[in-house]
């Protein structure tokens, strides 16, 4: 059964600490892994990995896969209030099926 | 830009009524998918479509049925609603990515949620 999980489940920090959030997996025909930003309501997109070691970067977040190990991690330097959120990893593979793991909820403290 | 659009926002049924969760995608995506998120918990897939005709179950169908019978609708249909089945619903859509001649399934757009309480 394909598997995902996120650590830690929960996070605090100060605004300007940086953070690394973890994702692991197991599943089937892996095609790629997605990384959303979950606040009050639907998930946004910020991330698509495909590839080994291709970093992904948007502004103070950024991506990186590993499949040999078959994990992920999101950094998020120089941490704002408005980061504050959860954090789904997903994936997705060859049978067109996402799965999630249950998200990384990030404070950040003023 | 609609994107994906899901009625109603928030609903309260009582054990044993039914009733239909919709969801509208403006975006000519071929896949849609159906997610329920219980609090503190990810996403959990009840049904996906790769096209209209076509439907499958996720990891949790049980107690949930899903017609596509147009690509841009996706309606998800409570038969006889249990407690267990409060939770807020997830609407997604995205395209196979052959459709921008890109390789891969691309990013999921989401739509707001219903939140379903089951009394």
């Amino acid at each position: 059964e394909d598997k995902v999980v996120q650590s830690p489940l929960s996070l605090v920090v100060h605004e300007g600490d940086t953070v690394t959030l973890n994702c692991s997996y197991e599943v089937t025909n892996f095609r790629s892994l997605l990384w959303y930003k979950q606040e009050k309501k639907a998930p946004t997109f910020l991330f698509m990995l495909t590839s080994s070691g291709i970093e992904k970067k948007s502004g103070r977040l950024s991506s990186i896969l590993d499949k040999k190990e078959l994990f992920s991690i999101l950094n998020i330097t120089a941490t704002q209030t408005g980061d504050s959120a959860v954090y789904l990893c997903a994936v997705f593979d060859y049978g067109q099926n996402f799965v999630f793991g249950p998200g990384t909820r990030l404070s950040v403290l003023p | 830009n609609a994107g994906v659009t899901q009625t109603p926002k928030f609903r309260i049924l009582k054990i044993g009524q039914s009733m239909t969760l919709q969801c509208t995608q403006d975006m000519n995506h071929n896949y849609m998918y159906w997610y329920r998120q219980d609090p503190g918990m990810g996403l959990k897939l009840i049904y996906y479509s790769v096209g209209a005709g076509i439907t499958d179950k996720g990891e949790v169908p049980n107690g949930y049925n899903v017609s596509r019978s147009t690509t841009e609708d996706f309606p998800l249909r409570l038969e006889l609603a249990a407690p267990s089945q409060t939770s807020v619903y997830f609407c997604a859509s995205s395209s196979s990515g052959a459709q921008q001649g890109l390789d891969g399934n691309q990013p999921q757009h989401f739509g707001d949620g219903t939140r379903l309480s089951i009394l």
